[in-house]
């Protein structure tokens, strides 16, 4: 079984240019989720979306950023204009059933590494 | 908010001893524990879930405990290889369906 799908896995770009981030989750999973992972840090959520709905978003710089997920399946995440701060590693992850109450693991894929210059 | 701490921030042991990584968690009002392995310029893999019904699991040489009372778990692992090397993150979920993670325990086993 294919796990989660991340493309680019690296990209650089010059500040203000746009920029974007595919992933394609493993199939049957619900739940998909967007993280931020600064180095040394652990990952922040950015977005979580129930099939195509996202359910919590209240981490996403809505000025900046935007994310989408098409027939409850794969997501894009968006970044324009890019600014120097948002160079870091974006996750993709997902999960049978977030409303799950146990036994939800959750499933990352190898990140979108990003470097703004 | 849930506020996850992992303890020591980084360890370097000799191959063959057996090591504790600790997360604590502010909010105890958790559904389940997840413990990750992270190596560098990869994503995150899952080790052990432990769901807030349960104690402990096992997996192989790495065993996780979770304390929900104390907010605490641990991740136990025994006769370290160098393999092992990686940084090791804990999630935590609760209510808000938001897995919380800790900044990671970063180690090191040399031959």
């Amino acid at each position: 079984e294919a796990g989660v799908v991340q493309s680019p896995r690296y990209k650089i770009i010059e500040k203000k240019q746009p920029v974007a981030f595919w992933c394609n989750p493993i199939s049957g999973h619900n739940t998909l989720y967007w993280y931020r992972q600064n180095l040394g840090q652990g990952p922040e959520l950015l977005i979580r979306y129930e099939n195509e709905e996202a359910v919590d978003d209240s981490q996403l710089p809505k000025d900046r950023f935007s994310a989408e997920r098409l027939k409850g399946v794969d997501s894009t995440l968006k970044i324009q204009p890019a600014e120097l701060g948002d160079s870091a590693v974006y996750l993709c992850a997902s999960s049978l059933d977030s409303t799950v109450r146990s036994g939800n693991t959750i499933y990352f894929g190898e990140g979108s590494w990003l470097t703004v210059v | 908010k849930q506020e996850v701490t992992q303890i020591p921030a980084a360890l370097s042991v000799p191959e063959g001893e057996n090591l504790v990584l600790n997360c604590s968690f502010t909010d105890s009002a958790i559904y389940n524990l997840q413990w990750f392995r992270q190596d560098p310029g990869k994503g995150l893999t899952s080790l052990l879930l432990i769901q807030s019904s349960q104690r402990e699991q096992t997996s192989g040489r790495l065993n996780a405990s979770l304390d929900k009372s104390s907010g605490r778990s641990t991740l136990y692992i025994a006769a370290s290889q160098p393999g092992d090397s990686a940084t090791y993150l804990c999630a935590v979920e609760g209510g808000s369906y938001i897995p919380t993670f800790g900044r990671g325990t970063s180690l090191i086993v040399h031959p």
